[in-house]
């Protein structure tokens, strides 16, 4: 069964501070994304990485980094988190076929 | 730039009647088309998808099928139930950069009347 698992589940941050979001999946895919998902937009993509050490921008990526340091695990990084960063987060692997397994989310909160 | 259309927001009917779900896709090439649900509180699970003109594609009741001329992928099923209640999503995979990337749309929330 495939596997994407994401931590934290829920996080709440303060303006200006660091927000790292970690995704880990055992589907041995070279894959992963990373997208978030707010009402009216559905998801965009954020970032995406074709393997370990490798990372792409996505549609959205102004205010976020990402990083690859394996083929399990991809993380999403946020230097100084603003309010208009509270979003529901969404980390998915994936393999040539496009079907992409997706992991439960992160509700991230920026006050 | 690559982008899909789903007209609808939100859908409401009422048991075993019949759902369509818009979708409307601009895209160079010829993309495949995919339909992903969301049940509350989880992520989006891949449906099914579809690669050239004219093909079906069908999971768990629910079909769509790939038209190239009116550049549409509509969602059908024939009798819905409780457990159908979700958000739905339309996507296209990108063809030319190998990433396998999906842009989707909006998103379509569908429930039940009561």
């Amino acid at each position: 069964e495939a596997a994407v698992t994401q931590s934290p589940r829920n996080k709440v941050a303060v303006t200006g501070g660091k927000v790292t979001l970690s995704c880990n999946q055992t589907n041995n895919h070279n894959n992963m994304y990373w997208y978030r998902q707010d009402t009216g937009h559905g998801l965009r993509l954020i970032h995406y990485s074709y393997g370990a050490g490798s990372t792409e921008k996505g549609d959205i990526p102004d205010g976020y980094k990402a990083s690859r340091p394996s083929q399990e695990n991809f993380s999403l990084i946020l230097e100084l988190a603003t309010p208009s960063q509270t979003s529901v987060y969404f980390c998915a692997s994936g393999r040539s076929s496009y079907e992409q397994y997706f992991g439960p989310g992160t509700r991230l909160t920026v006050l | 730039g690559d982008s899909v259309t789903q007209t609808e927001g939100q859908v409401a009917l009422s048991e075993e009647d019949f759902l369509t779900i818009h979708c409307n896709y601009s895209a160079s090439g010829y993309p495949a088309l995919f339909w992903y649900v969301q049940y509350p509180g989880e992520g989006p699970q891949f449906l099914f998808r579809a690669s050239r003109d004219k093909e079906k594609g069908s999971s768990r009741g629910f079909e769509a099928t790939y038209d190239k001329g009116t550049t549409s992928f509509h969602l059908r099923k024939a009798s819905v139930q409780e457990s159908d209640s979700a958000v739905y999503y339309c996507a296209l995979g990108d063809p030319g950069t190998g990433s396998n990337r999906l842009t989707f749309g909006k998103g379509t929330k569908f429930s039940l009347i009561p």
